[in-house]
């Protein structure tokens, strides 16, 4: 079945550093990659989506490119600030179903 | 425009015990999903409605959850009795008909004791 692999966490990174999530998924047809992010306390938010090969998604400095030939949807940042510490989600859709990854930490130090 | 509501926000209960969870989609959205997220999860779906009918419930544990979504729009979880296993945070989420992008609700914390 479709499934989506992350980077495990915690990834602890100093304010300005660069960012990236490793993200990989398996899925039959073309399915629609997304990134979601967790903030503490908070639901789950739309951070950015793609929705066919080659596309890129970005939002608030964050961006991720949808590479059909490695099945991937990496998200970087330039510049991460204390405010970006968060979990991440990488998400696949299929006919109608969000499939998630587990989940990356991101701890930002000042 | 307010976002997707969800009531309680915690729930401490024993095992054995029933609960209940409450969801209010966004307005105008159509489809409205359960997941629940297990710690240091990510969210897996439990059902889907569009509009007051259920049209993905595969993953629901049927002999102990069950989910109404009478007139379409607000829509109740119930676990009856709850288990250890349950304690999670269950998470409500709209979206228009059709639509790929879902938008969630803050979701119930639930621990069962």
């Amino acid at each position: 079945g479709d499934s989506v692999t992350q980077m495990e966490g915690p990834v602890t990174l100093s304010e300005e550093a660069f960012l990236t999530i490793n993200c990989t998924y398996t899925a039959t047809g073309y399915p629609s990659l997304f990134w979601y992010v967790q903030y503490p306390g908070e639901g789950l938010q739309l951070l950015l989506k793609a929705t066919k090969a080659d596309d890129k998604g970005s939002n608030k400095g964050f961006e991720a490119t949808y590479r059909k030939e490695t099945t991937s949807f990496h998200l970087e940042k330039g510049s991460v600030q204390v405010s970006d510490s968060a979990v991440y989600f990488c998400a696949l859709s299929n006919t109608g179903k969000l499939i998630f990854g587990q989940g990356t930490t991101l701890q930002v130090k000042p | 425009e307010a976002g997707v509501v969800q009531s309680p926000r915690y729930k401490i209960i024993e095992k054995k015990q029933p609960v209940a969870f409450w969801c209010n989609p966004i307005s105008g959205h159509n489809t409205l999903y359960w997941y629940r997220q297990n710690l240091g999860q990510g969210p897996e779906l439990l059902i889907r409605y569009e509009n007051e009918e259920a049209v993905d419930d595969s993953q629901l544990p049927k002999d102990r959850f069950s989910a109404e979504r009478l007139k379409g729009v607000d829509s109740t979880l119930k676990i009856q009795p709850a288990e250890l296993g349950d304690s999670a945070v269950y998470l409500c989420a709209s979206s228009l008909r059709g639509a790929e992008t879902q938008y969630f609700g803050p979701g119930t914390r639930l621990l069962v004791l």
